[in-house]
């Protein structure tokens, strides 16, 4: 069984300009998740995903970031524009519901360098 | 504010020997603790779990202890190999984090030499 899919695996860019992320989950994974790790640091939920609906957001800056799943299965994240800060490992993960006493299943992680 | 801390970013031990990883959290309503392992270039993988009703929880070569009253959790690793030279992180969720956000420590990278 394929694993999250997760591309591009890095991408340089300099300020300012677009990036977008995308995440393809384990069949049959209705909930999503966009997390973000900085260097030394544990993963950060930025957004959860039950099938289509965002259900938590709250941690997604949403003047320069957004999120979509459309029908509720692939999800692309973008940054516009990126900033120095934004340097990090995005990493989508799965689950088969929510997750409160499950285990998610992550992706390799896309490193964004921002220049 | 850091709800789950791993105070050593670093450990290093000798293969067969044991390995103690540990990790504070702050929220008494968490009721969920997970352990993550992460190699380079890859996403982390699920270890072991424990339940806030459970003090302990065993896998094979991997325990992972629960003191409630201490808000402390600690993963054993016995024996250890240098295949278990990794990244770990500990998780929490429940109470006020609902809904599967896991809230995750910053990780202690653990060396185990030959």
């Amino acid at each position: 069984e394929a694993g999250v899919v997760q591309s591009p695996r890095y991408k340089i860019i300099e300020k300012k300009q677009p990036v977008a992320f995308w995440c393809n989950p384990i069949s049959g994974h209705n909930t999503l998740y966009w997390y973000r790790q900085n260097l030394g640091q544990g993963p950060e939920l930025l957004i959860r995903y039950e099938n289509e609906e965002a259900v938590d957001d709250s941690q997604l800056p949403k003047d320069r970031f957004s999120a979509e799943r459309l029908k509720g299965v692939d999800s692309t994240l973008k940054i516009q524009p990126a900033e120095l800060g934004d340097s990090a490992v995005y990493l989508c993960a799965s689950s088969f519901g929510r997750a409160n006493t499950g285990e998610l299943f992550f992706g390799e992680g896309s490193r964004l360098t921002v220049l | 504010d850091q709800q789950v801390k791993q105070n050593s970013p670093s450990l290093s031990v000798q293969e067969g020997r044991i390995s103690i990883l540990n990790c504070d959290y702050t929220n008494s309503m968490f009721d969920y603790f997970l352990w993550y392992k992460k190699y380079p270039a890859e996403g982390p993988t699920f270890l072991i779990s424990i339940s806030s009703i459970k003090d302990k929880n065993e896998d094979g070569r991997f325990t992972v202890f629960l003191n409630k009253s201490a808000k402390h959790l600690s993963l054993h690793i016995v024996p250890s190999q240098p295949g278990d030279s990794a990244v770990y992180f500990c998780a929490a969720s429940g109470g006020s984090v609902k809904g599967g956000k896991l809230i995750f420590g910053q990780g202690t990278e653990l060396s185990v030499k030959p």
